[in-house]
């Protein structure tokens, strides 16, 4: 079966750093792209950036690009979305979703993490 | 990369069909059959419904159906139900930075 796992809810200050994951299971992790997707409270869906997990390609939105980092461990078979400073902003549910190598959409979605950033 | 668009709202009574409409560009929807549909009930995750402008995944009832015509992709529910209120967001793979791109989401509701 497969899952994807994130990681729990957290609450951070501004300025502080975060790192969330999304631990696969039940799939060839490596043949398959992750994409991190955000839901502002209230709003709607935007792709962060996705990255390939046999190479660790990745393509940001630009809107993102510089603000996260997006990367994966294959040996726990886990992607990691960081911030090195976080902002008020940045208070939003993130999803991890799953596409396989060669194909054009997203099959299968984490949970969901939410972080919240107040002082 | 602007979001597509798509109507605020849609709704419809039990057993009617509605039809939901997705405009982007030649360099998105009206340039690849790569346009997916997605279903989010409140406080969850979305859900794949549609995928190449088409298909199926396993498990999706027939009631829901996929369309595209030149740069608009549409999103066709039949038989409405009550399960059926929800957000559907569309998505489409672009070439271009930032490679997907969502539409601005619709909220369905079953009067």
């Amino acid at each position: 079966e497969v899952q994807l796992v994130q990681s729990g809810a957290e609450v951070k200050k501004p300025g502080e750093s975060l790192q969330i994951s999304c631990q696969g299971s039940g799939f060839s992790f490596t043949n398959y792209w992750i994409g991190w997707v955000r839901q502002m409270p209230g709003k709607g869906l935007e792709w962060m950036g996705i990255i390939y997990a046999g190479d660790s390609t990745t393509k940001y939105n630009p809107s993102f690009q510089g603000q996260v980092t997006i990367s994966v461990d294959r040996s726990v078979s886990t992607a990691y979305l960081q911030w090195s400073s976080l902002k008020a902003s940045d208070t939003a549910m993130f999803y991890c979703a799953i596409a396989r190598h060669g194909n054009y959409y997203w099959d299968f979605w984490g949970q969901g993490t939410l972080v919240t950033v107040s002082s | 990369q602007s979001a597509l668009t798509q109507p605020a709202s849609v709704s419809g009574s039990p057993g009617q069909s509605i039809t939901i409409s997705c405009t982007g560009t030649s360099s998105d929807v009206g340039g690849y059959n790569y346009v997916s549909w997605f279903q989010q009930h409140p406080g969850k995750a979305p859900k794949l419904m549609i995928y190449d402008v088409r298909n199926r995944p396993s498990g999706i009832s027939n009631r829901f159906s996929g369309s595209k015509s030149g740069n608009t992709a549409s999103l066709t529910i039949s038989g409405l139900q009550a399960e059926d209120e929800a957000d559907y967001y569309c998505s489409s793979y672009t070439p271009i930075t930032p490679t997907y791109v969502f539409g601005t989401g619709t909220k369905v509701t079953v009067l």
